[in-house]
């Protein structure tokens, strides 16, 4: 079973301009995370998505943007990049009922704002 | 979700047996413990999820006292690629949608 799958795995942007980050989840999955991981802030959960709707959202400014389709992958958006949004953005997927805690992690978006 | 606190570095060698152990004083009623390791540039990977008593897995054990307001994870005979981020999470059941993360005790096994 292929795991989470994130793309790209490195970006590299300028202030001001926006960006997407991709994931697809474990097939048979329909939950879908968020979360940024900085040397500062530790790991923060920004959102999650269920069945395209978005079910839970974290301390995060609108400028943090993000959806579902219908086969369950999911985008995250960025817009009017500021230099503290650089961070590994992690994806993560679960069954939740199922499977309780366990949430499957892909390898993660390292995004550099310059 | 009740607040957790952990060491933040333990150091360890190859062949011990580790124990981390997690506070967590406001637990509510129907929460879950879970634990997770982070290998740098990767995401967190699920470990143990324990509610009361003692949990045991392939990888690790998880005790938890009657009271239910700490919890040690156990990691038996570590080596050197145990050495990672080690997060204690508390909350409900199904909190796989929304995992908050505190700090973490980072590991280092030394041979």
């Amino acid at each position: 079973k292929a795991g989470v799958t994130q793309t790209p795995r490195y970006l590299i942007k300028t202030r001001g301009q926006q960006v997407t980050l991709s994931c697809s989840p474990i097939s048979g999955h329909r939950s879908v995370s968020w979360y940024q991981q900085t040397p500062g802030q530790g790991l923060q959960f920004l959102f999650e998505y269920f069945s395209e709707t978005q079910r839970n959202k974290g301390n995060f400014p609108g400028r943090f943007s993000g959806r579902q389709f219908s086969n369950s992958r999911s985008e995250m958006n960025v817009s009017t990049l500021e230099l503290g949004d650089s961070a590994l953005y992690l994806c993560a997927s679960s069954l939740l009922q199922e499977s309780g805690a366990e949430a499957f992690f892909g390898q993660g978006t390292r995004l550099t704002v310059v | 979700l009740a607040k957790t606190t952990q060491p933040i570095s333990m150091d360890s060698y190859e062949g011990q047996e580790v124990n981390i152990t997690c506070s967590h004083n406001n637990i509510a009623t129907n929460d879950y413990i879970t634990w997770y390791q982070q290998f740098p540039s990767q995401g967190p990977r699920f470990i143990i999820q324990g509610y009361k008593t003692k949990v045991t897995n392939e990888v690790a054990s998880l005790f938890i006292p009657a009271d239910r307001k700490s919890s040690t994870l156990s990691l038996p005979r570590v080596s050197l690629s145990d050495t990672a981020v080690y997060y204690c999470l508390v909350g409900p059941y199904n909190q796989g949608g929304k995992l908050i993360f505190g700090q973490g005790t980072e590991l280092s096994v030394k041979p």
